[in-house]
């Protein structure tokens, strides 16, 4: 156990559809990173905030869209959901937000199925 | 934007050490390189990381090449459930963001 968590484990919609990804990070830990995976793209790198503010993008599409709290709970907005968001969403958190040695520890993921 | 090469997949028999190489050759001297596997679609596992000197923990072992361009990750006695995606990351940027490649596949023979 990481102790990061994410909810729901599972989620199952249409196209077209707006859902919202949960994640916790582990205590003490400032930095949330969104990854996505899916069959044909490996793990990719979504985004990450850091105590609130977003620190960088990666792969993110314009119809996805995140945010921390001050509470540093994460969230993941994707909206206008196609078949091809399918994957598997994974948040990882760290300590630190900026350059050194700072693991990173990964959330057990929300598998997302656009039908 | 992989900055390490792995070979896609490795044998180990049960009890014996398995030991994952990785080429990271355009690696920058303030780099650290992390390894992490990751269990069928579970998130993935942090196992070891270092900058440039050999690193041990309980999990694995972790030898890191004096010019620093390559790296062997080493699980001493692989277990059944040491089957995995092993992935080799080189953090890339300032803020720490990992770049997943296609990782080497382990699988751990009776």
């Amino acid at each position: 156990d990481s102790g990061v968590t994410q909810t729901p484990k599972h989620l199952i919609t249409a196209t077209g559809q707006r859902v919202t990804l949960r994640c916790s990070p582990r205590s003490g830990d400032l930095s949330v990173y969104w990854y996505q995976q899916s069959l044909d793209q490996g793990l990719q790198f979504l985004i990450q905030y850091y105590n609130g503010e977003e620190r960088a993008k990666g792969n993110i599409l314009e119809r996805f869209s995140a945010q921390q709290f001050p509470d540093l709970h994460s969230e993941l907005n994707l909206s206008s959901l196609e078949l091809g968001d399918s994957a598997l969403y994974f948040c990882a958190s760290s300590v630190q937000g900026s350059s050194g040695s700072s693991e990173q520890y990964f959330g057990p993921g929300t598998r997302l199925t656009v039908t | 934007d992989a900055k390490t090469t792995q070979p896609p997949s490795m044998d180990c028999a049960e009890g014996r050490a398995a030991n994952l190489p990785c080429n990271h050759s355009t690696i920058s001297g303030n780099e650290y390189v992390y390894w992490y596997r990751q269990i069928h679609s579970q998130g993935p596992q942090y196992i070891i990381h270092g900058l440039k000197n050999n690193e041990t923990n309980e999990m694995a072992s972790l030898i890191i090449t004096e010019d620093r361009k390559s790296s062997t990750l080493i699980l001493p006695h692989a277990t059944l459930r040491d089957t995995a995606v092993y992935y080799c990351i080189v953090r890339v940027g300032r803020v720490g963001q990992f770049y997943f490649g296609t990782g080497t596949s382990l699988t751990v023979i009776p």
